[in-house]
């Protein structure tokens, strides 16, 4: 069974602040993607990585897939109370894991004015 | 107009009545899934399917059913509801063309109350 664990479960900040958020696995992944997720609404995805070492930057949000395939995070430059929603980590890959998505447990992230 | 909707967005019944959650997509994806979420354990996967005949189970599928009546269409069903399965529950589609990284997109939910 593959698993993700993602860190911390919750991330209370102050506007300006910088943060990262973390997903680790001893499971390699085709992918990892990011989600974030609003109260009385479903996840929405914000990035998907796909090749090791890769980063992908998405104005104030920085993306990394680690080198092997194992891990991932989201780091946020001088965080907005916009930014203030639920954080998911996604992994996909192939095998008996094929058009399945294994989910980190989720990061609360509030930014205080 | 969403592009995956649910009914109900709110239900509250009571133990050992059946319930039916329906999903709705008109993006034209062949992958349906049914997600539950639970505070601090981010999505468990309770059924998908690649198409109108191919239905899986997920890790959670004890308690639940689904039914793939259309390629828009899937339904999940308590058949006997108990206060535990009480959570949000998340439909989502996926393209048979995005391959393993299997980008997903999801409805709005339903919170279910089981008392």
């Amino acid at each position: 069974t593959q698993l993700l664990e993602q860190s911390p479960q919750f991330l209370s900040i102050q506007e300006g602040e910088n943060l990262t958020v973390y997903c680790n696995s001893s499971s390699v992944f085709s992918s990892l993607q990011w989600y974030r997720q609003e109260p009385g609404e479903g996840p929405v995805l914000l990035v998907t990585v796909v090749t090791g070492g890769e980063v992908k930057k998405l104005k104030r949000l920085t993306f990394q897939f680690g080198d092997a395939r194992k891990d991932s995070s989201l780091h946020i430059t001088a965080a907005q109370p916009g930014d203030t929603g639920l954080y998911l980590c996604a992994g996909a890959a192939g095998g008996t894991s094929y058009g399945k998505l294994t989910f980190g447990q989720g990061t609360i992230l509030t930014v205080h004015p | 107009d969403a592009d995956v909707t649910q009914t109900p967005r709110n239900r509250i019944t009571k133990t050992g009545k059946r319930i039916m959650l329906e999903c709705s997509q008109t993006k034209g994806h062949d992958r349906m899934y049914w997600y539950r979420q639970d505070p601090g354990l981010g999505l468990r996967l309770i059924y998908y399917s690649f198409d109108v005949k191919d239905i899986n189970k997920g890790e959670i599928s004890d308690g639940y059913s689904v039914s793939r009546q259309a390629q828009a269409k899937f339904s999940l069903s308590l058949e006997s509801a108990i206060p535990n399965q009480t959570a949000l529950y998340f439909c989502a589609t996926s393209d048979l063309w995005a391959g393993t990284y299997n980008e997903q997109f999801f409805g709005p939910g339903t919170r279910l109350t089981v008392l």
